[in-house]
C-alpha cells in the first residue's frame, strides 16, 4: 500500500529555513520508475508546483524558487526532504508531497494529507 | 499567473453535463505532454481524477472524462451531483523548462 506523509513545523518565522520530510511507504525511492513532488496551496488559492525528485536522482525546481529550495532525499530512510530558505509571509501555505508515477510528466497518483506551514513573528 | 489557464467558476444543476477547459501553449500541452486532471474537495488533498489525457484511475467513475486537442484539454462532467462540488486543476508538463505546471483551479458549483 502506497502512503506519503509530511512532517515539519507548523509555524516558522520569517527568515527561517523550512525544512519538510515526506516519508513514503510502498514503494523504492531508488529501485522504482517513481518520482516525488512537493506543491504547495496558500490559503484560498491555486496549486503551485514547487519541485520534483526521481528515482534517478533528476531534479526539477520552479523558476520562482529556485534559487530558494531544494530538494534531496534519502534512500534508506525512505525519505524526500524539501528545504526552503527565506521564509516570507507569502509562503504561508499547505504543502504536499506527492508520489509522480513512471516518468516525470507523469500523474501524481499519491497525496499525502498536506501539512500547513504559517510564516509569522 | 498560472501557466495553464483555467476558467475560475463553472456551475450546473444536478444532472446536466458541464465542461472545464485548460489551456496551456507550445512547450507544455501544444508539445503533445499529457494533461492530468485533479478534484479538490473543501479541506482534502487533490485527488487524481483523470491521467494522460483520457485515462481514468480505478475507482473514478466514467461520469468523468477527459480529452485534449492542440493546445488545451477539457475536463467533461456527467450527470452532475451534488458531491461533485469542488475545486479542479489541470496540470501538464512544460518541456522547454523541464517543470510541471497546474492550472489556476476552477471551482465547481452545483446549482
Amino acid at each position: 500500500q502506497v502512503t506519503l506523509k509530511e512532517s515539519g513545523p507548523v509555524q516558522v518565522k520569517p527568515r527561517e529555513t523550512l525544512t519538510l520530510t515526506c516519508a513514503v511507504s510502498g514503494f523504492s525511492l531508488s529501485f522504482d520508475r517513481v518520482g516525488v513532488t512537493w506543491i504547495r496551496q496558500p490559503p484560498g488559492k491555486a496549486l503551485e508546483w514547487l519541485a520534483y525528485i526521481f528515482s534517478n536522482d533528476e531534479k526539477s525546481y520552479s523558476p520562482s524558487l529556485k534559487s530558494r529550495i531544494a530538494i534531496s532525499r534519502d534512500t534508506s530512510r525512505r525519505q524526500v526532504v524539501l528545504s526552503m530558505i527565506n521564509m516570507d509571509a507569502a509562503d504561508t501555505a499547505t504543502y504536499y508531497c506527492g508520489r509522480i508515477e513512471r516518468v516525470v510528466y507523469g500523474p501524481t497518483d499519491y497525496w499525502a494529507q498536506g501539512t500547513l506551514v504559517t510564516v509569522s513573528s | 499567473q498560472s501557466v495553464l489557464t483555467q476558467p475560475p467558476s463553472v456551475s450546473g444543476t444536478p444532472g446536466q453535463r458541464v465542461t472545464i477547459s485548460c489551456t496551456g501553449g507550445s512547450s507544455n500541452i501544444g508539445a503533445g505532454y499529457v494533461v492530468h486532471w485533479y478534484q479538490q474537495l473543501p479541506g482534502t488533498a487533490p485527488k487524481l481524477l483523470i491521467y494522460g489525457n483520457i485515462n481514468r484511475p480505478s475507482g473514478v467513475p466514467d461520469r468523468f472524462s477527459g480529452s485534449r486537442s492542440d493546445t488545451s484539454a477539457s475536463l467533461a462532467i456527467s450527470g452532475l451531483q451534488a458531491d461533485d462540488e469542488a475545486d479542479y486543476y489541470c496540470q501538464s508538463y512544460d518541456g522547454s523548462l523541464s517543470i510541471s505546471v497546474f492550472g489556476g483551479g476552477t471551482k465547481l458549483t452545483v446549482l
